[in-house]
């Protein structure tokens, strides 16, 4: 149980491009969503956090008109990086939470997103 | 200030040592611990939390309040454990669920 699938897991666009990634708890209901984003050997870095129906928390530093995310339903989950640059490649990953008292995070497998 | 340190980035043990993986963390409440495990090429999975108390894959982990750890331990490494490791924590009231990770240790099993 407790599967997250993310899609694509890998886009290669031009630069200026609008693209968006999925994230779906597939067998369970996930309040909670988290957007991470992740370095070459670095460790995770927590983009912004979204509960269903409202709108994302995001983290200092993170531009919110520029990772847009949705979280409209229970099961789903997105983030659009708007106009993507180079130095937006990267490797992002998605993260659901279920009800309360189910806290683990269970993870989606990763978007790695190349812009040229 | 919330955080969680894991000192090593890289451990390189034998097949068949004892493996420990330090995790400290600094928190004002009371947290819960967590460890994760990413393969080469797999998705990041939880591998255990404090409060089930369980022994997942041989590997063990005691949260000490006194000292502030979570260290994760296996008496005898197995080649498949080769993996990165993140320790993270969150807090028991937080409704939020956000996870505080450490900076991952990078674990290398040598044949």
């Amino acid at each position: 149980g407790a599967v997250v699938s993310q899609h694509p897991s890998w886009v290669i666009c031009k630069s200026g491009t609008s693209v968006k990634i999925e994230c779906r708890s597939l067998d369970f209901q996930a309040t909670t969503m988290f957007w991470y984003r992740q370095f070459p050997k670095q460790s995770l870095m927590l983009m912004a956090t979204s509960n269903e129906g409202s709108k994302a928390t995001y983290e200092q530093g993170v531009e919110k008109d520029k990772f847009l995310i949705n979280h409209a339903s229970l099961t789903l989950s997105t983030l659009t990086v708007t106009s993507a640059h180079p130095e937006d490649s990267s490797f992002y990953i998605c993260s659901a939470a279920g009800r309360r008292g189910f806290r683990p995070q269970h993870f989606g497998d990763g978007t790695r997103l190349s812009i040229l | 200030a919330q955080r969680v340190t894991q000192p090593e980035k890289l451990l390189s043990v034998f097949k068949g040592a004892p493996v420990e993986l330090k995790c400290n963390y600094s928190y004002s409440g009371s947290p819960e611990l967590f460890w994760y495990v990413q393969y080469s090429r797999q998705r990041l999975q939880l591998l255990l939390r404090h409060i089930s108390r369980e022994s997942i894959k041989g590997f063990t982990a005691d949260l000490n309040k006194g000292e502030t750890s979570f260290h994760l331990k296996k008496p005898f490494a197995q080649e498949e454990d080769s993996a990165m490791y993140y320790c993270a924590l969150s807090g028991q009231g937080d409704s939020n669920y956000q996870l505080i990770w450490g900076a991952g240790t990078k674990l290398i099993i040598k044949p």
